[in-house]
């Protein structure tokens, strides 16, 4: 089973700085069923990144996805208020089990 | 657009079963992975299993032995079935689906808080 960590618990940044969040799998994935959400307060969450890379419709273009084997990153470049909220990354499997990451907070 | 509508009793005692039923209108279930993912309050997400339109399923083995996942493809209806519960299942449920593809979850529900107590 892959166990995915994502670092930082808590990233506290100001609007328009950058954020770069971290997910490590226990061991190397295919970065083709690697998938990033956003999840804000009270609210189900919305699929960012697909594939690792690949931004799902109507994501803004300051989200972006990149990584492979065992790393993976999601970059928000210019923070906007709207951004503070939950992250977790996902992965599909081999064994056709999904995974989630415990979540990073982005908070102000 | 595809929305997803859970329903199902709020409240279930310990050692009950929890059942919930996800609504999909505007597209099919055919050619779709449809899952149940929960997260408990204040925690992360935790997938529970799918069910794939040509009867397939698969559970997360944490919670293998008591879940049933099934769908009604005539009424367009996705059920989850949780056998035996306890406090530790009280969370907010999710029905979610994605696409063969990617396997990412390009929909979901708005949610369904469960609560486990006598």
């Amino acid at each position: 089973e892959i166990v995915l960590t994502q670092s930082p618990g808590t990233l506290s940044l100001s609007p328009g700085e950058r954020a770069t969040l971290s997910c490590r799998a226990s061991q190397s994935v295919s970065s083709n069923y690697l998938a990033w959400y956003q999840q804000k307060p009270g609210q189900a969450p919305r699929l960012l990144i697909y594939g690792a890379s690949s931004r799902a419709t109507a994501i803004p273009d300051r989200f972006s996805g990149s990584g492979s084997g065992t790393d993976f990153t999601l970059t928000i470049s210019r923070l906007e208020p709207e951004d503070f909220a939950v992250y977790y990354c996902q992965h599909f499997g081999s064994s056709l089990l999904y995974s989630f990451g415990q979540g990073t907070k982005l908070e102000i | 657009q595809v929305q997803l509508q859970e329903s199902g009793p709020g409240l279930v005692k310990p050692s009950e079963t929890l059942s919930l039923t996800c609504s999909i209108s505007g597209g099919s279930i055919r050619n779709y992975y449809w899952s149940w993912i929960r997260q408990p309050p204040g925690k992360g997400l935790e997938w529970i299993g799918y069910f794939y339109y040509s009867e397939r399923t698969n559970y997360n083995p944490s919670l293998k032995s008591r879940v049933t996942i099934s769908a009604d493809t005539s009424k367009n209806q996705v059920s989850l079935k949780l056998k035996s519960v306890t406090a530790a299942d009280t969370a907010i449920y999710y029905c979610a689906r994605a696409a063969g593809d990617t396997f990412s979850v390009d929909v979901w529900g708005k949610g369904i808080t469960v609560t486990v107590s006598s």
